[in-house]
């Protein structure tokens, strides 16, 4: 059974701090990684999708890594904002279907 | 607008009560899903379904109902065998079952009483 675990559980940064968070996974046989964003008491908002053949992606000030082999994502997130304050949840879609397994979210809090 | 809509956003349940959860989409999407949030915690899969009038069990089915009678609504039953509902709900959806991102609502919050 796939599992997700996500490093640290919670952060706190001040402004302007470039941070990395850490995904590893138990089972490389995955379709696709992707990173959330969730607000307290929100839906989650899609930020990369890694497919298995890609390696990294990017948008803005966010850049999201992959290996696949050694079962490991992070999401670098440069020149931190606090409207960055949020949960960052991974998760990994397996080969054979559907299934999204989520790991448990970093809890990131940026200081003005 | 195109997207996810669940209600009610608060839903308090007595004992042995049944509750259903709505959660409809426009979005032309052939996949739903519905996870379970507790606090602190990851998602958990109930139910997903990625074609009309067809759905599996998730991780954690045991308790819930689902039907997928229209392409666009995914309704969530939680019925009295579940024992600990109290969590935040949340609906998804995704243009085909494998591979393409996937759009979540605004959640639902349901609280026994």
């Amino acid at each position: 059974k796939q599992e997700v675990t996500q490093i640290p559980a919670a952060l706190s940064v001040p402004e302007g701090e470039n941070l990395v968070l850490n995904c590893s996974f138990t089972d490389s046989a995955i379709y696709n990684l992707q990173w959330f964003r969730q607000d307290p008491g929100k839906g989650l908002t899609s930020l990369l999708l890694i497919q298995s053949s890609q390696r990294e992606q990017t948008s803005g000030r966010l850049n999201a890594s992959l290996d696949k082999s050694s079962g490991r994502s992070t999401l670098y997130i440069a020149a931190s904002q606090p409207g960055d304050s949020a949960t960052y949840l991974c998760a990994v879609l397996e080969t054979s279907g559907s299934r999204l397994t989520f790991g448990e979210g970093t809890q990131l809090t940026v200081n003005p | 607008d195109g997207g996810i809509t669940q209600s009610p956003k608060y839903l308090f349940r007595k004992e042995g009560q049944n509750v259903t959860l709505s959660c409809e989409q426009n979005l032309n999407h052939d996949a739903m899903y519905w996870y379970r949030q507790d606090p602190g915690q990851g998602l958990r899969l109930i139910y997903y379904s990625q074609i009309v009038n067809d759905f599996q069990k998730g991780d954690i089915a045991e308790g819930y109902s689902v039907s997928r009678e229209k392409k666009e609504s995914f309704p969530l039953t939680v019925t009295s065998a579940q024992k600990n509902p109290t969590a935040f709900y949340l609906c998804a959806s995704s243009p085909t079952g494998n591979g393409n991102t996937i759009y979540f609502g605004e959640g639902s919050w349901l609280t026994v009483v």
